[in-house]
């Protein structure tokens, strides 16, 4: 399978826990992707990657979320003192892209986090 | 402000009819990309198609199509002959720069 894999796929914490997330992109792929899909809700935007460095973080994205992408391969979200309220869908995206061209982005099958 | 307005929360139509589904956006920026994804309900977002600011023409795939007005902002999405395998959730987004914004989609139930 040469799609988009996230592990876990379902994950269950105690409020004030810390939880990090990992996202094996497409291997070709040098920009990923992380969002957060609530029921009902479609996808929002947290963070992006391109290679290795981490070009645009949305302004709702609290300072207990960090991101990395070493390496430019495999990339790993961190949500620090977790609340009740990341509970979520959390899914990682990749897509090959250029400069100048914005293509299409390939899904995983997403990680729900759960905070109890 | 950039926005996406997907205003049909849920669809439900007879297998063989024909349903649109509608797409508004808003930006300022003269080069943009717009999309369309499926969410089936196994999950995992679909690529179904790419449209940028520049190129209106509308797109045909099979028994789905695209009308891409940048007049009315608007970027829907028909299928035809719908199909119980086309149940699903509907997003619509808009890319640009370096972020992307999905609307809140589209729930389509195909009876049979």
């Amino acid at each position: 399978d040469t799609g988009v894999s996230q592990d876990p796929r379902h994950k269950i914490t105690k409020r004030g826990q810390n939880v990090t997330f990992r996202c094996d992109p497409i291997s070709e792929h040098n920009r990923l992707y992380w969002y957060r899909q609530t029921l009902g809700q479609g996808p929002e935007f947290l963070t992006y990657f391109q290679n290795e460095a981490q070009l645009e973080k949305s302004r709702l994205l609290s300072d207990r979320f960090s991101a990395e992408r070493p390496k430019g391969s495999f990339s790993t979200l961190e949500i620090q003192r977790t609340e009740q309220g990341d509970s979520a869908m959390y899914l990682c995206a990749s897509s090959p892209g250029s400069v100048l061209t914005s293509y299409e982005q390939y899904f995983g099958p997403g990680t729900r986090l759960t905070v109890t | 402000a950039q926005k996406v307005t997907q205003a049909q929360t849920e669809i439900s139509v007879v297998e063989k009819e024909d349903v649109t589904l509608d797409c508004v956006y808003e930006t300022r920026d003269t080069t943009y990309y717009l999309f369309w994804y499926k969410q089936p309900p196994s999950g995992e977002l679909v690529f179904l198609i790419r449209r940028n600011s520049f190129d209106e023409q509308n797109e045909i795939s099979g028994r789905y199509s695209w009308n891409f007005q940048k007049s009315t902002s608007s970027f829907n999405f028909t299928i035809t002959a719908s199909q119980v395998v086309d149940s699903a959730v509907y997003f619509c987004a808009l890319n640009t720069g370096n972020q992307f914004y999905f609307g809140t989609g589209t729930s389509l139930t195909v009876i049979p």
